[in-house]
């Protein structure tokens, strides 16, 4: 099962930032945070992953929470492209490796 | 260049008949996986093979076989195909699955569909 929870639907104007929650209350201190998004009919895209730091790449920033229970995923400029599901992942330990198991995701309209 | 390819885009047959899809990824992973999302929407995985050994197996009925010529390729051979079996398929690949970080590219996936 998904060690994480999201909200199923979210909405966000056009042009603003998109804020997209996720708790993750059962990770341990050596498991990432991974965030993937899925554009109708496409495959999941990776978007970021972190530890314990907040991240930024080109595409979102990652916020941690200091005792890592839950992080912010945040699109600063959301455009209608980027309405898709977005997916908060804790990679859990597995034999001989991490297993990375996808949840229901948190569906995200960006409108006009 | 396709980083994760999938053949073929889309798939139709009957129950009952034997189908096949390819998946070849050319970044020079040792991992990769498939996974099958319903018409809920869950991706779920199905396999994962790392340097062409089946590390993953959840289980998924024997209809199912997997197969891994080399590390740059995992087919997926379905025999007997149900009504159930109808959904998305989707092939990604990583760099190695023992990596504490390693993230997953996924292919365009195969829509299946049993009559």
């Amino acid at each position: 099962d998904a060690k994480t929870t999201q909200p199923t639907s979210m909405d966000c104007a056009e042009g603003r930032a998109a804020n997209l929650p996720c708790n993750h209350s059962t990770i341990s201190g050596n498991e990432y945070v991974y965030w993937y998004r899925q554009i109708h009919s496409q495959g999941p895209q990776y978007i970021i992953h972190g530890l314990k730091n907040n991240e930024t790449n080109e595409m979102a920033s990652l916020i941690i929470t200091e005792d890592r229970k839950s992080s912010t995923l945040i699109l600063p400029h959301a455009t209608l492209r980027d309405t898709a599901v977005y997916y908060c992942i804790v990679r859990v330990g597995n034999t001989g490796g991490f297993k990375t198991i996808f949840g229901a995701g948190t569906r995200l309209f960006v409108k006009a | 260049d396709t980083a994760v390819s999938q053949t073929p885009k889309y798939l139709v047959t009957q129950m009952g008949n034997d189908k096949s899809i390819k998946c070849e990824q050319n970044l020079g992973h040792d991992t990769m996986y498939w996974y099958k999302q319903d018409s809920k929407k869950f991706l779920k995985i199905m396999f994962s093979y790392n340097n062409k050994e089946l590390i993953i197996n959840e289980t998924v009925p024997n209809r199912f076989s997997p197969k891994s010529p080399d590390k740059a390729h995992l087919n997926l051979h379905i025999n007997s195909l149900e009504l159930g079996d109808s959904a998305v398929y989707f092939c990604a690949s990583s760099l190695n699955r023992v990596l504490r970080t390693d993230t997953q590219y996924f292919g365009p996936g195969t829509r299946l569909t049993v009559l």
